[in-house]
């Protein structure tokens, strides 16, 4: 099946720093890359996701990569701002499944 | 329009006994998905439902879990008899299941077992 590491697991930036976290796969199947992002006591919610016929997507101050020769996607966010302090979890898979990493744990210090 | 909803949000039990968990996933998601999430962890799937057919519960520990998604919209999960190692977020997610991938979470009951 489906193996998703995800780093780093613990990330502190400045407000108004950018912040990247990096996700490894490991079946090159996967086509779906979707980041959820997970505040404390609430439900995960996706943030913005990827497709594997595309190597970049931006939405506002969040932007994702992929590259899938290497079997690795990350999320770029710009302009942090303290609303982003969360936990991020990249995933991997199809369209109907997907294994999640550990998450990451954003931390914008005001 | 209404989100995926769960209860109980909070549930403690003693070792050994039953406990049940409920989800009603948003109107028209035909696909319904149950993941456990350990403390610091990712959620990890434990079964995926397309329409009432449980199509992947190769996560599902059998000994004690059990699901079902008799009418192929709500779905109940069971754990019987409940251990130590249960204590988890246990999340239910849905989606339309026409291809575009979305999950939408439910709040997760949050289980403590003593």
């Amino acid at each position: 099946g489906e193996n998703v590491e995800q780093h780093p697991s613990t990330l502190s930036v400045q407000e108004g720093d950018s912040a990247v976290i990096k996700c490894t796969y490991s079946d090159s199947a996967s086509n779906y890359f979707p980041w959820y992002k997970q505040e404390l006591g609430k439900r995960p919610q996706l943030i913005i996701d990827i497709r594997s016929n595309v190597g970049e997507k931006k939405d506002q101050r969040i932007a994702v990569t992929l590259n899938k020769t290497a079997k690795h996607f990350s999320l770029h966010i710009t302009e942090t701002q303290p609303e982003d302090s969360a936990v991020y979890f990249c995933a991997a898979g199809g369209y109907q499944k997907v294994t999640f990493g550990i998450g990451t744990k954003l931390q914008v210090i005001p | 329009e209404a989100g995926v909803v769960q209860s109980p949000r909070y549930k403690i039990i003693e070792k050994k006994q039953p406990v049940a968990f409920w989800c009603n996933p948003i109107s028209g998601h035909n696909t319904l998905y149950w993941y456990r999430q350990n403390l610091g962890q990712g959620p990890e799937l434990l079964i995926r439902y397309e329409n009432e057919e449980a199509v992947d519960d190769s996560q599902l520990p059998k000994d004690r879990f059990s699901a079902e998604r008799l009418k192929g919209v709500d779905s109940t999960l069971k754990i019987q008899p409940a251990e130590l190692g249960d204590s988890a977020v246990y999340l239910c997610a849905s989606s339309l299941g026409d291809g575009l991938g979305e999950q939408y979470f439910g709040p997760g009951t949050r289980l403590t077992v003593t």
